[in-house]
C-alpha cells in the first residue's frame, strides 16, 4: 500500500516562528501536493511539485514556500508563522497523470 | 480554474438506508477524472470511487455508486445500505488531464449516520 507520512499530527508554534511541515511518500510518485483544509472552504492547494526541485504555486501560496530536494520528500515552510495560518495541512502524492491522490494523515497546526 | 460545488454542507441518513450526495463541477475540458474521497474523524482521506470522463458507464464500488452526467456536469455519490462507519466528511474532486494536472476539491458534505 502507498504510504504518505506527515511528520506531525499536531503542532503548536508561536507567531513569527519559521515552521517546517514534512511529508514523505514511499511509492516513487512524481506529484506531491500541499493542501490547507478549513471548515466550509474544503481543500485549497498551496503548492504542488511534479518533479525534484520543481514547484508550482497553487491557489493560496502567500506566506508559504516549499522544498523538494528528493523525490520522496516534500516540505512546506511557513517563513514567519501567523495566526491566520492556523489550520489543517494535508500532504498528498500521486503518479503523474490522471491517477488517484494518496493523502497523509494531516497536521493540525496552531499558531499562537 | 475548474470549480467543484457541493451544495449540501450536511446530510443525515438512517442506518441501512440509502443517501445521495450531490456534486457539480464547471469545466471546458472533455477529458478529466472525478473522485469521491471520504475523511472520517481520524482525518485520513480515503478514496471512495473514481470515474473517468470518457467512460459512459457509472463507476461502482460495493455499496458506493455514482451517477455521472457529463453534459450536466454532475457527479453524485449514492451510498446504499448505510453503515455507522460511513459517517464522515465526503469530498468531491476533479482532476484535469491537461494543464496543471491539479486536483480541485469541493467544500465537502458532512454525513451523519443515525442508528
Amino acid at each position: 500500500d502507498v504510504k504518505v507520512t506527515q511528520s506531525s499530527r499536531y503542532l503548536v508554534k508561536r507567531t513569527g516562528e519559521k515552521v517546517f511541515l514534512e511529508c514523505v511518500q514511499d511509492m516513487d510518485h512524481e506529484n506531491m501536493f500541499w493542501y490547507r483544509q478549513d471548515p466550509g472552504l474544503g481543500l485549497r492547494l498551496i503548492y504542488f511539485s511534479y518533479d525534484v526541485k520543481m514547484k508550482e504555486k497553487g491557489d493560496i501560496p502567500e506566506g508559504y514556500s516549499v522544498s523538494r530536494e528528493k523525490k520522496e520528500r516534500f516540505s512546506l515552510i511557513l517563513e514567519s508563522a501567523s495566526t491566520n495560518q492556523t489550520s489543517m495541512y494535508l500532504c498528498a502524492s500521486s503518479l503523474l497523470w490522471g491517477a488517484v491522490a494518496f493523502f497523509g494523515q494531516g497536521t493540525r497546526l496552531t499558531v499562537v | 480554474a475548474q470549480t467543484v460545488t457541493q451544495s449540501q454542507p450536511e446530510m443525515s441518513v438512517q442506518e441501512a438506508e440509502t443517501v445521495t450526495l450531490s456534486c457539480t463541477y464547471d469545466t471546458s475540458e472533455s477529458d478529466y477524472y472525478l473522485f469521491w474521497y471520504k475523511q472520517p474523524p481520524s482525518r485520513q482521506m480515503i478514496l471512495v470511487i473514481r470515474q473517468e470522463a470518457y467512460k459512459q458507464q457509472n463507476a461502482t464500488e460495493n455499496r458506493f455508486s455514482v451517477n455521472f452526467q457529463k453534459a450536466a456536469k454532475s457527479f453524485s455519490l449514492k451510498i446504499s445500505d448505510s453503515q455507522l462507519g460511513d459517517a464522515a466528511m465526503y469530498f468531491c474532486a476533479y482532476r484535469s488531464l491537461n494543464t496543471g494536472n491539479q486536483f480541485y476539491f469541493g467544500t465537502g458534505t458532512s454525513l451523519t449516520v443515525i442508528p
